[in-house]
């Protein structure tokens, strides 16, 4: 069954560092996902892309954070300058249609120290 | 914010019928129910979902009253693998984004 798959499983990087998170999405799905869980939080969601460009972002995703699809395959969140604040639990989905069914990728854990 | 309304836990024994509730009065007629899981420390897990009619995959059962109120995930024998948090979620039709609540937190009991 295809999957979502994210790299790396885990990420530390040191405040003020920049850090992309790498995704590839299901190979015949056209929309994607950010969202992010802080530990003991909700899972909040952060952006959506499609047709290379963003559809919708929230409060969260600001000029810190960028998305791209530099490939056919690859869908990456930058983070410019991390925070501590942003370590975090973060989530790549992908849907094969908008409004559809969103899945998941298993996370990358950002650990900024 | 979610609109819907969740026990926070449940047990459920090992073997037995999973039900998890879910109220969701505020529903519009465009908005859909669907439900993910989230085993610990993993990506959410699509479950199913569905508008008014009742659902039925190979996870799982959706019952949706005729009110539409309210809804019921139903996991028809539960496995100590099914122990996750169980978020209910209603999405409309031109919502792109999912809107995660705290969910129910299910421990399938051996």
């Amino acid at each position: 069954e295809p999957e979502v798959t994210q790299t790396p499983s885990h990420q530390v990087t040191q405040m003020g560092q920049e850090v992309i998170l790498r995704c590839v999405p299901i190979s015949n799905h056209l929309y994607f996902y950010w969202y992010r869980q802080i530990l003991g939080q909700k899972v909040e969601f952060l952006v959506s892309f499609y047709n290379n460009e963003i559809s919708e972002k929230s409060e969260i995703f600001d000029d810190q954070f960028s998305v791209e699809r530099p490939d056919g395959s690859n869908f990456t969140l930058k983070i410019r300058s991390t925070k501590l604040e942003d370590s975090a639990m973060y989530f790549c989905a992908s849907s094969i249609q908008i409004y559809y069914e969103q899945y998941f990728g298993p996370g990358t854990r950002l650990t900024v120290t | 914010d979610a609109k819907t309304t969740q026990p926070p836990s449940m047990d459920c024994a090992e073997g037995r019928a999973a039900n998890l509730p879910c109220n969701h009065s505020t529903i519009s007629g465009n908005e859909y129910v669907y439900w993910y899981r989230q085993i610990h420390s993993q990506g959410p897990q699509y479950i199913i979902h569905g508008l008014k009619n009742n659902e039925t995959n190979e996870m799982a059962s959706l019952i949706i009253t005729e009110d539409r109120k309210s809804s019921t995930l139903i996991l028809p024998h539960a496995t100590l693998r099914d122990t996750a948090v169980y978020y209910c979620i209603v999405r409309a039709n031109r919502d792109d984004k999912i809107i995660f609540g705290k969910g129910t937190r299910l421990h399938i009991l051996p």
